[in-house]
Formats: C-alpha cells, structure tokens, sequence
C-alpha cells in the first residue's frame, strides 16, 4: 500500500487479556520500529527489525511484549496480560534504509489506540 | 544520553498570527539528526524536516522555517500566519539508533 497501515485502529481490552497488533509496513521497507505513545508524550521506543532480524529490543517494557517480524514485512506486537498502563497509542514506522541513525524517510502509520479496563 | 526537550505544553495563538516552537536537544553524538513531526487528531506523525548536525544553515519552506543553533543545542520551529490547519501536537526529534521524542507542543490555532 502507499502507506504503513496499523489494525486494529483501536482495541479495548480487558485487564488480563492477551492483544495483537499488526503493522503492515511500505512494501520494501528494510526497517520496521514499533514506539509507544502515553497519552500526553511523545512516541517512546520499543523495538526495532531489520528485515525479519529483531536487532533491538531494549525499548520493550516487560516481558510481558513480544514482537515478530517473520517474513521481513508485517510485523506484530503481541501484549500478554495486559495491564492499565500498557494503555497506549502503539506506532508503527517503517523505511527503505537499513541505517536506522539516519532517521531518514520513515513512514508512521496512525497507530493502534489500546485502552485496558 | 539523547533527550529532547520542549517545553511549551500549549500554545494558543489567533489565527495569522506567527508562532515559535521552542525545542532543546541534548546528545553526545557529533553526528547526528534532528527532526520535527506533526501530529494532527488522525494520529499519525507527519514529517515536516530533517537536519543534520553539520548544517546550521537555517531552512523556509513556504509558511514553515527553522533555526537550527548547535552553539544552544536548539532547533526551534516558526510558523508564519498561521492557520486552523495548523492545529496539532508538533513534536521535535532526535536521533541516535532510534528516534528520541520530546513530550510535544500542543498547537491551537483560533480563528
């Protein structure tokens, strides 16, 4: 697509619950990062693939977050046991290049909003 | 450590009016970049600019400039006559081997 889609656009999910969400990213995109956005800050950093290889994964949380990028194209965050404050925007960006420094051409989608009850 | 900071919260200004986002970095790197995102309702985050830290060269691109001093370590954002289209959370970037966020400045413009 011509853009990096994210599903579902929102999820509301019980305290407990297992979610998933989804990143299809530009097609031929190298780079794949997942961030996540409290309400009132900014993006903050979870993990990062290049290609199907998870080389970063210093951001996430807990180990309650797993993220799998199998086939070097979509990739999902899974959130086991979800808890209140995992309540978030989850961002998805991809890009062409492999040099994740440059920050160059990354795409955002429009994230998935979790809110857990 | 990298870290970015802006801190106007909000801002409100008439429409027409000009408006400067402030925005602080703070890294160790000697070669790096820094950006500024929109964030409108919709949610996603729109590139507005990059710049590497070897160009200060100061940038206008239409309504949009920004002032880049590495002497401050800051990388402020004007909008000029500013309009309702503008409203939305504006975020200044850094990075290092992922993007580093500020909190954001929440942008209103009244008609």
């Amino acid at each position: 697509g011509a853009g990096v889609s994210q599903s579902p656009r929102y999820k509301v999910a019980k305290r407990g619950q297992d979610v998933a969400l989804r990143c299809d990213p530009i097609s031929g995109h190298v780079s794949l990062f997942w961030y996540q956005q409290a309400l009132g800050q900014g993006p903050e950093f979870l993990t990062y693939f290049q290609n199907e290889a998870q080389l970063d994964k210093s951001g996430l949380p807990s180990d309650r977050f797993f993220a799998e990028r199998p086939e070097g194209s979509v990739s999902t965050l899974k959130i086991q046991r979800t808890q209140q404050e995992d309540s978030a925007v989850y961002l998805c960006a991809s890009s062409l290049w492999a040099n994740r420094g440059f920050g160059y051409g990354y795409t955002f989608g429009s994230g998935t909003r979790l809110t857990v009850v | 450590a990298q870290k970015v900071t802006q801190a106007q919260t909000e801002i409100s200004v008439v429409e027409k009016e000009d408006v400067t986002l402030d925005c602080v970095y703070e890294t160790r790197d000697t070669t790096y970049y820094l950006f500024w995102y929109k964030q409108p309702p919709s949610g996603e985050l729109v590139f507005l600019i990059r710049r590497n830290s070897f160009d200060e060269q100061n940038e206008i691109s239409g309504r949009y400039s920004w002032n880049f001093q590495k002497s401050t370590s800051s990388f402020n954002f004007t909008i000029t006559a500013s309009q309702v289209v503008d409203s939305a959370v504006y975020f200044c970037a850094n990075t290092g081997n992922q993007f580093y966020f500020g909190t954001g400045t929440s942008l209103t413009v009244i008609p």
